[in-house]
């Protein structure tokens, strides 16, 4: 099946200091990666679109320079948080689709980051 | 605009009681699909089923079962027989075809589902 692969799985880092977080399809590749954040008890919430080759697409309320979203490759998506600030503590996942299916099938996971600024 | 909603946010049931957990949802369109995910404990989302808005055939896959009604927007979610293993939340989600999208999944707010022993 298809695996997306999410890394870290947790990281703790210091207020105003910078976290990238990577996102890989293992066995098929990914025009098209999506970028959510989950508050505990709540919603998954897209925070941007990422396009290999092309600038991300974010949602309305992200900051762009917050948030950087770099998709190099056709397997690999990242997410950098800078400056992190304690309010940036959350659940990031991460969600490939497979290029060669159509923009109606199902989305693939990570498994998640577990931010924690402090 | 397009919308999910599950008004349960949490439910609580003995094992091998059955149980439903309520999907409405919102689009202009016509064409549109609609998905259950699963997310355990241990976080990763695994998908359940897709349908999509032309096909109001029910499903069934082993435990679980699934009711789309368009008159009701309503693509609700049953599992017979619980098991402690269903603990979980559950999400109900959304995509539709418009121009622009890409595929993201529109999510409700989900569902935490409690099966205890």
């Amino acid at each position: 099946g298809a695996v997306v692969s999410q890394h870290p799985s947790w990281v703790i880092c210091k207020s105003g200091t910078s976290v990238k977080i990577e996102c890989r399809s293992l066995d098929f590749q990914a025009t098209t990666m999506f970028w959510y954040r989950q508050f505990p008890k709540q919603s998954l919430m897209l925070m941007a679109t990422s396009n290999e080759g092309s600038k991300a697409t974010y949602e309305q309320g992200v900051e762009k320079d917050k948030f950087l979203i770099n998709h190099a490759s056709l397997t690999l998506s990242t997410l950098t948080v800078t400056s992190a600030h304690p309010e940036d503590s959350s659940f990031y996942i991460c969600s490939a689709r497979d290029s060669t299916q159509y923009y109606n099938s199902p989305l693939h996971f990570g498994n998640g980051t577990r931010l924690t600024v402090t | 605009a397009q919308k999910v909603t599950q008004a349960q946010t949490e439910i609580s049931v003995v094992e091998k009681e059955d149980v439903t957990l309520d999907c409405v949802y919102e689009t202009r369109d016509t064409t549109y699909y609609l998905f259950w995910y699963k997310q355990p404990p241990s976080g990763e989302l695994v998908f359940l089923i897709r349908r999509n808005s032309f096909d109001e055939q029910n499903e069934i896959s082993g435990r679980y079962s699934w009711n789309f009604q368009k008159s009701t927007s309503s693509f609700n979610f049953t599992i017979t027989a619980s098991q402690v293993v269903d603990s979980a939340v559950y999400f109900c989600a959304l995509i539709v075809n418009y121009g622009g999208s890409q595929g993201n999944l529109i999510f409700g707010k989900g569902t935490k589902l409690s099966v205890k022993p």
